[in-house]
């Protein structure tokens, strides 16, 4: 069980580059969501999903593209990188069907620089 | 709306003494409320969890939390504080009726020798 991963650990953009940061896990969980962290301000959710072919919008979306076309991945699109962006992105995921009791589990995380 | 308040951007605690880490929340229902630690340069890890049941909920690494619905807060606690303690501390609350979680900003502890 490899639990939650993300590429790449690291990546360095320029202003109104585009990228994708990938997710995966094999737990077969339903959730799946991303969060940025930046210092002082905790987790905020940025997009989150709660199956397959089913997104929604969380906290600060803008700037930021989901799609969920198959259980086990979740990646995140940046349309056109902006230096407001540089950020470390974690994704996470957990069991929401009965019995569940809805802790997240997180990936490593992606450090990302927007110069 | 859901919300965090974690009023301590720092701990500071010897080692061996008993530590708090203070959080309340904020939910229009009964909440299902968590606590993960963040290491440097790594994820979160999932702590310990309250769902329902007694007040009191042991988890991971000796530590505890209280939850007390009258004063809606869900305060870490850990009876003799390691140095390997030290990172940084999270709560974080679902509203049972919604499936985002929301986080606090996080709580520095820093334990010394």
């Amino acid at each position: 069980n490899a639990g939650v991963t993300q590429t790449p650990k690291f990546q360095v953009l320029k202003t109104g580059q585009s990228m994708t940061l990938q997710c995966a896990q094999d737990m077969n969980h339903e959730y799946m969501s991303w969060y940025r962290q930046d210092p002082g301000m905790g987790l905020r959710l940025i997009h989150y999903s709660v199956g397959a072919g089913i997104t929604d919008q969380g906290e600060v979306p803008n700037g930021y593209n989901v799609s969920r076309s198959t259980t086990e991945d979740f990646p995140l699109r940046l349309l056109s990188a902006a230096p407001s962006q540089t950020s470390v992105y974690f994704c996470a995921s957990s069991y929401t069907g009965t019995g569940g009791t809805y802790e997240q589990y997180f990936g490593p995380g992606t450090r990302l620089t927007v110069t | 709306a859901q919300s965090v308040a974690q009023p301590e951007d720092q701990v500071n605690v010897a080692e061996g003494n008993p530590l708090t880490v203070k959080c309340t929340y904020s939910v229009s229902g009964n909440p299902y409320l968590f606590w993960y630690v963040q290491y440097p340069n790594r994820g979160l890890q999932f702590l310990l969890k309250y769902i329902t049941g007694d007040n009191l909920v042991k988890g991971s690494y000796g530590f505890e939390a209280e939850f007390n619905k009258s004063q809606t807060s869900f305060h870490l606690k850990k009876p003799s504080a390691l140095v390997s303690d030290s990172a940084l501390y999270f709560c974080a609350v679902r509203d049972r009726g919604f499936q985002k979680l929301v986080f606090g900003t996080g709580t520095r502890l820093l334990v010394s020798p």
